[in-house]
């Protein structure tokens, strides 16, 4: 089983619509990350959480939202889906040292119509 | 702030041959650098990264990278390329230290295509 699971992997949906992307993780790791993938573009971070009671914006955040249930639930929201939120989503997870690496899932094709 | 630039958006080469890919970097402070491959349909999986220690760094599958600061640079090589080595690669930066860690910022990736 994967380590870092992101659920549905794929979805179309239309605009105005609420949907929201679940990602959990077996690796036992405090930090969690939503990036947005993008041809051209490389990744951009939207949220991250360091622990279950710390949330933090990052560069992208406007129109996304995110939840972190428990130390392996991390879930991202998009409270009213517009067209230009069309991506490849990525969860990740990262151990307590400061060169750990980011151990990703392997994404959420999101499409909205 | 830090930035990351891949030179390149796509790069070909022919089996058997040197795959040379180009990342610099800027950062304010010491950094720590990754590289990333990113096959068909799969999330990102590291290749290697650089941490302050030695300057050549060896990752997986016959890839390494070499940190010079003087060029602020950290370019990824594979002396013979193989088919399997089609993927994107990303390489991307995060400081060494404070509250940073762990966010990345990362280039806008590199399609490497392999020919026979």
């Amino acid at each position: 089983d994967a380590d870092v699971t992101q659920t549905p992997r794929n979805r179309i949906t239309k605009t105005g619509k609420r949907i929201m992307l679940e990602c959990s993780q077996t690796k036992g790791h405090d930090r969690m990350y939503w990036y947005r993938q993008d041809p051209g573009l490389g990744l951009r971070l939207i949220y991250y959480s360091f622990d279950v009671k710390d949330i933090n914006k990052g560069e992208i955040s406007d129109g996304y939202s995110v939840s972190r249930q428990a130390q392996a639930k991390f879930s991202l929201s998009l409270e009213s889906a517009i067209p230009n939120q069309t991506a490849l989503y990525f969860c990740a997870t990262s151990g307590g040292a400061h060169n750990s690496p980011l151990h990703f899932g392997n994404g959420t094709r999101l499409t909205v119509t | 702030a830090q930035s990351v630039t891949q030179l390149g958006s796509h790069v070909s080469v022919s089996e058997g041959a040197l795959v040379l890919l180009r990342c610099n970097y800027s950062s304010s402070v010491p950094p720590y650098l990754f590289w990333y491959v990113q096959y068909p349909n799969q999330g990102l999986q590291l290749l290697l990264k650089y941490t302050s220690a030695a300057t050549l760094v060896k990752g997986i599958n016959g890839f390494e990278a070499e940190f010079k600061k003087s060029e602020t640079s950290f370019h990824l090589t594979k002396p013979s390329a193989h088919m399997s080595d089609a993927a994107e690669y990303f390489c991307a930066v995060t400081r060494a230290g404070g509250t940073s860690y762990g966010k990345l910022t990362f280039g806008q990736g590199t399609i490497l295509t392999v020919h026979p």
